[in-house]
C-alpha cells in the first residue's frame, strides 16, 4: 500500500514551454503533498506544500508564479513548470503524507525535466 | 534553524563489511526521524522510522539505526553490507504529524567486490 506514481518520468521541452508533472496516490487519499526539487548530487530541497482543495504553501525563494500547484482531488496533486527555461532542468520528485497519521511520507519515483 | 547533518558524503565499503552511516540532527525537541535510500534516477524507499520508544529502530534490508538523544543522533548501521546495497542514503527529520521533512546532504554508498 502507500503507492505514489508519477507522469511523465522523464520530459524533454523546448525553452519557453510548459511542462505539467502529475503526482498520483493510487491506493490511498493523500489529504497533503510535496514537491521536491534534486539537482544532480544534491539533497532533496522542498519546493511547496500541497493541501487538497486549499492554495500550496511554497518555501522562500521559489516562485509561486512560475510553479504552478494543483492538487483539486485527494489523489492527484500537479506541478506546471511555466515557461521554463535550462536552468529549471532537474529531478522534480512528489510525495504525499499524512497517511498514517504520523510524518512519514511517500515518494513518487521522480520526474527528470530537461530544457533544451 | 531547524537541520540535519550527514558528515559523510561518501563512502565505501568492502561487500561483507560492516556500515556505519551517520546522521545528526537540530530540533526544538525530539522530532520524527527517517533513514531514506535513493538509487539512481529513483525516487526515495523508507527503510526505518523513529517516532517514540525503543531508540534501537529496525527496518528493511537488514538495517538498523539507533537513536541517541544526547548526541542529536540517529546513525543507520547495517552488519554485513551486499552490493545492492549501493545508492545514495538520507537522513529526514520532521517536527509535526503531515508536516515537511528536512533533508540532510545524503551520503553516496559505494560497494567493492
Amino acid at each position: 500500500g502507500a503507492v505514489v506514481s508519477q507522469h511523465p518520468s522523464r520530459v524533454i521541452c523546448k525553452s519557453g514551454t510548459s511542462v505539467k508533472i502529475e503526482c498520483r496516490s493510487l491506493d490511498f487519499q493523500a489529504t497533503t503533498m510535496f514537491w521536491y526539487r534534486q539537482f544532480p548530487k544534491q539533497s532533496l530541497m522542498l519546493m511547496a506544500t500541497s493541501n487538497e482543495g486549499s492554495k500550496a504553501t511554497y518555501e522562500q525563494g521559489v516562485e509561486k508564479d512560475k510553479f504552478l500547484i494543483n492538487h483539486a482531488s485527494l489523489t492527484l496533486s500537479t506541478l506546471t513548470v511555466t515557461s521554463a527555461h535550462p536552468e529549471d532542468s532537474s529531478f522534480y520528485i512528489c510525495s504525499a503524507g499524512g497517511v498514517r497519521g504520523d510524518n512519514e511520507q511517500f515518494f513518487g519515483p521522480g520526474t527528470r525535466l530537461t530544457v533544451l | 534553524a531547524q537541520s540535519v547533518t550527514q558528515p559523510d558524503i561518501h563512502i565505501t565499503v568492502s561487500e561483507g563489511a560492516s556500515l556505519e552511516l551517520r546522521c545528526n540532527y537540530s530540533y526544538g525537541a525530539t522530532p520524527y526521524l527517517f533513514w531514506y535510500v535513493q538509487s539512481p534516477g529513483q525516487g526515495l524507499q523508507l527503510l526505518l522510522k523513529y517516532f517514540s520508544g525503543d531508540t534501537l529502530v529496525q527496518g528493511i534490508k537488514g538495517f538498523e539505526a539507533e537513536f541517541k538523544r544526547s548526541q542529536s543522533s540517529f546513525n543507520l548501521r547495517k552488519p554485513s553490507v551486499h552490493w545492492s546495497d549501493a545508492a545514495e542514503y538520507f537522513c529526514a527529520a520532521g517536527g509535526t504529524s503531515y508536516g515537511k521533512l528536512t533533508f540532510g546532504q545524503g551520503t553516496i554508498l559505494t560497494v567493492h567486490p
